[in-house]
């Protein structure tokens, strides 16, 4: 099973909301990763997990907050966004290549469409 | 700095005819090079990737690659196109050696007529 699911598939919030993107996986990958794409553009990297411990930051604003509760489980939580912060956010998972690395091959969850207005 | 480029930002074909998506890199070791797809509001689905070894790669949905050290690509190919395959197509790469992050080209948008 090559499949990471994230979850809500669309959200709407408003500037001052408080709201989670969820994304999961059960491939027994330990390197988690939170993309940020705007549209007709590549994927930018946002954040990376290697088992369960924040390893990367992209230099992402702190009203971003990644959390990794476990090996299958990442969590975004969000806060007082802007509208520019409208974007589809993707999560990835791969095998960490512990003697070299991070990615192995990275597979790509459908993505959560945020919008905030 | 390293990285790969796409070239074309649009590429137009009809339904039924061979398709080449360009992608260039810079990497001074050999790379770690992926091509995926991604439909309108979708993520994205891994096509294929090179590590090492036999230089043309087969994908899925009938997509190839071949690896060129001497020019320096990582061209996507396709015999014959179908309706379904019209998307945007990105190529990644990433240095051996280094972090192993991909970093991705700006991507191709694939039109197909019928």
């Amino acid at each position: 099973d090559t499949e990471v699911t994230q979850t809500p598939k669309h959200l709407v919030m408003g500037m001052t909301n408080k709201k989670s993107l969820k994304c999961e996986q059960h491939m027994g990958h330990r390197a988690m990763y939170w993309y940020k794409q705007k549209a007709k553009k590549p994927p930018e990297l946002m954040f990376v997990y290697s088992y369960e411990k924040l390893s990367i930051n992209e230099s992402v604003p702190s009203r971003f907050s990644p959390e990794c509760p476990n090996s299958s489980l990442l969590n975004l939580h969000l806060h007082a966004l802007q509208p520019e912060d409208s974007a589809l956010y993707l999560c990835a998972s791969s095998l960490p290549r512990t003697d070299r690395g991070y990615t192995d091959t990275q597979y790509f969850g459908p993505g959560t469409r945020l919008t905030v207005l | 700095a390293q990285s790969v480029t796409q070239p074309d930002i649009h590429i137009t074909v009809s339904e039924g005819a061979s398709l080449e998506l360009r992608c260039n890199y810079s990497y001074g070791a050999t790379p770690y090079l992926f091509w995926y797809v991604q439909s309108p509001g979708q993520g994205l689905q891994l096509l294929l990737k090179y590590f090492s070894g036999d230089t043309l790669v087969q994908g899925i949905k009938g997509f190839e690659a071949e690896f060129k050290r001497s020019q320096s690509s990582f061209n996507l190919r396709k015999p014959s196109v179908h309706w379904s395959d019209a998307a945007e197509y990105f190529c990644a790469g990433c240095a051996s050696g280094g972090s192993y992050i991909p970093t991705f080209g700006r991507g191709t948008s694939l039109i197909v007529h019928p």
